[in-house]
């Protein structure tokens, strides 16, 4: 079983629409959880960190639920601009581990 | 200029060649990481490092080494490149408990 799992999807939704993605990770011991954002060909830039009460960050609001060990991101009113891939990251012992990530392209 | 600063941003190369991949940082973090990465698996973690004399292999060190020459420069090398090491390569950065910040990549070819 892989430690971070992501639905590779590609989601594929119109403008305005509402997405979410989840996570789950198997390391019940993980304290840091973030999303990331990754354009193509690009680095992985930090989007959000994801904190036990959930955050929200304009369009943007990140869940944890540490009993199921799954996070959530979920994307309200997608714009052209949001098309990218979403890495779900959790720390492991000494270094963060990465999901597949999700593929969202969002259509005029 | 970047905080994260990788060369070269691309690279072809032949088979048996040796390889250097660079990396240095301004963020003034302790902690550096080279990872690859390769279509439908994700980022994967080669070596790391928390600290100059600190050296730790990833889960797939194997045909690689590192040397952390300073805080801030941490490279990679390819000792006899060979074509399944074709990918993206990120150096990433980060304090214990914050994120990475991440290298533009260095997109490798073995040949």
């Amino acid at each position: 079983r892989k430690e971070v799992e992501q639905d590779p999807g590609p989601f594929n939704v119109p403008e305005g629409a509402t997405v979410a993605f989840n996570c789950t990770y198997s390391n019940s011991a993980s304290q840091s959880f973030f999303w990331y954002r990754q354009d193509c060909r690009k680095e992985p830039k930090l989007l959000m960190s994801v904190y036990s009460s959930g955050n929200e960050d304009g369009r943007f609001t990140a869940q944890l639920n540490r009993a199921s060990q799954y996070i959530s991101l979920l994307i309200r009113d997608s714009k052209l601009s949001d098309s990218a891939t979403y890495l779900c990251v959790v720390n492991g012992n000494n270094d963060m581990r990465f999901g597949a990530g999700t593929r969202l392209t969002v259509k005029p | 200029d970047a905080d994260v600063t990788q060369t070269p941003r691309n690279r072809i190369t032949k088979t048996g060649k040796r390889i250097m991949l660079e990396c240095s940082q301004t963020k003034g973090h302790d902690r550096m990481y080279w990872y690859r990465q390769d279509p439908g698996l994700g980022l994967r973690l080669i070596y790391y490092s928390f600290d100059v004399k600190d050296i730790n292999k990833g889960e797939i060190s194997d045909g690689y080494s590192v040397s952390r020459q300073a805080q801030a420069k941490f490279s990679l090398s390819l000792e006899s490149a060979i074509p399944n090491q074709t990918a993206l390569y990120f150096c990433a950065t980060s304090d214990r408990w914050e994120g990475y910040t991440f290298g533009s990549g260095t997109r490798l070819t073995v040949v």
